[in-house]
């Protein structure tokens, strides 16, 4: 059973427009996620993250929202640039656990 | 800082054959982990540490086991390889139950 699912596999932009990239996740009980960046032949790197009692977290070109009601996040890329290419990972943790459960990816391509 | 490093990089196994991965981590986390990325499947969870000498599995533990006799170090061995376990290895460490930091990762590849 899939606790975290990002659906999209992959995503298209062009440079300067907004990458909004998207996740699901089933188990209640999450109250802290991440999203994780990954380029090839490298392991994924922190990226932002935010906590079960916020709804928006800012990090420069990055925003992450969280809308608890619907067991939804999305991560907001504006501008994009060419090296924002790569495979974006969403994460999840509640408070019993020191583990992350991650969802599959979903690549995105941003095209100059 | 090195932060975390993987030995080794690259292994091609035939079947049946043994061997185990190095995760080191420079950062003196309590926590460490191991997963395996395939194509479609995201990370999965092999096996975590919380501690030195503790060790507990994760989402996917058949046919690995670990170690973590010193609190930088954290061994995942495959006794018996099988084809099925062909896959790209991460480890990770964190302070806490925040973020983690990530390995370069091992490829490994069993014929």
């Amino acid at each position: 059973d899939q606790q975290v699912k990002q659906n999209s596999p992959s995503l298209s932009v062009q440079e300067g427009r907004i990458s909004i990239l998207n996740c699901d996740y089933t188990n209640s009980m999450f109250d802290y996620f991440l999203w994780y960046k990954k380029y090839p032949a490298e392991g994924p790197t922190f990226l932002i993250s935010i906590s079960s009692i916020k709804d928006k977290n800012e990090d420069g070109r990055f925003t992450v929202f969280l809308n608890k009601s619907a067991k939804h996040l999305s991560l907001h890329i504006v501008p994009s640039q060419p090296g924002d290419s790569a495979v974006y990972f969403c994460a999840a943790s509640d408070p019993g656990f020191q583990k992350l459960v991650f969802g599959t990816g979903t690549r995105l391509l941003v095209s100059p | 800082n090195a932060g975390v490093t993987q030995t080794p990089k690259f292994r091609v196994l035939k079947t049946g054959q043994s061997m185990t991965l190095l995760c080191a981590q420079d950062m003196n986390h309590e926590y460490m982990y191991w997963y395996r990325q395939d194509p479609g499947m995201g990370l999965r969870l092999i096996h975590y540490s919380v501690g030195e000498g503790t060790t507990a599995k994760g989402e996917v533990p058949d046919g690995y086991n670990v170690s973590r006799l010193k609190k930088q170090n954290f061994l995942l061995g495959l006794e018996s390889a099988a084809p099925s376990q062909t896959s790209v290895y991460f480890c990770a460490s964190s302070y806490s139950r925040g973020e983690q930091f990530f390995g370069p990762g091992t490829r490994l590849t069993v014929l």
